[in-house]
């Protein structure tokens, strides 16, 4: 089975501007979850969806969105982008609607640099 | 609210030596216990998981046991390799609501030759 695929791998944009991340889960996962990593914060939790709905969301400003598709492909966006959400962006996607028992699998993910 | 606690790093080991990463843990309810490894440039790719008080994961020569009584979940090897060398990341998974994990700050190990 294919792993889980983000697109792209790097990005640099400039402050101001917004972004779209993708994210393509092993097939037959319909949980997607998005993490920010950085050295100062470590990973921290954005959102995950489930049947194309969000069921659970980090503390983040709502210049952070996202939504999947009725394939479980999910998007991340970040509008007016600032220095500091320079970070790694990972996806992980998981099978089933059940919160414990269920193991995430981790994209390479997209690296994010905002000058 | 959940949380994770881990060993601050970094850690560094001459190779075949015996590692202990601590990880300690709160919970409201009964997770799922996880490690998890992340090599240079890339994503995280899970080692271990218990899922049950008393439960051993185990991979690669990595254990770990799921200790309710201490909240606990250390990760173990009797003797690393130089390939080893990774940052690895301690996690829990609640059961409600959803399918969110609760990440350590991750430990960052090198093996020297």
């Amino acid at each position: 089975k294919a792993g889980v695929t983000q697109t792209p791998r790097y990005l640099i944009k400039t402050r101001g501007q917004q972004v779209t991340l993708s994210c393509s889960p092993i097939s037959g996962h319909r949980s997607v979850s998005w993490y920010q990593q950085t050295p100062g914060q470590g990973l921290q939790f954005l959102f995950e969806y489930f049947s194309e709905t969000q069921r659970n969301k980090g503390n983040f400003p709502g210049r952070f969105s996202g939504r999947q598709f009725s394939n479980s492909r999910s998007e991340m966006n970040v509008s007016t982008l600032e220095l500091g959400d320079s970070a790694l962006y990972l996806c992980a996607s998981s099978h089933h609607s059940r919160g414990s028992q269920e193991t995430q699998y981790f994209g390479p993910g997209t690296r994010l640099l905002v000058l | 609210g959940d949380s994770v606690t881990q060993m601050e790093g970094p850690v560094t080991l001459s190779e075949e030596a015996f590692l202990t990463i601590n990880c300690t843990y709160t919970a409201t309810g009964y997770p799922s216990l996880f490690w998890y490894v992340q090599y240079p440039g890339e994503g995280l790719q899970l080692l271990l998981k218990a899922t049950k008080a008393d439960d051993k994961g185990s991979n690669k020569g990595f254990e770990a046991t799921y200790r309710k009584e201490t909240t606990s979940f250390h990760l173990e090897k009797g003797s690393v390799q130089v390939s080893d060398s990774a940052v690895y990341f301690c996690a829990l998974s609640d059961r409600e609501p959803g399918n969110q994990f609760y990440f350590g700050t991750g430990t960052s190990l090198t093996v020297i030759p």
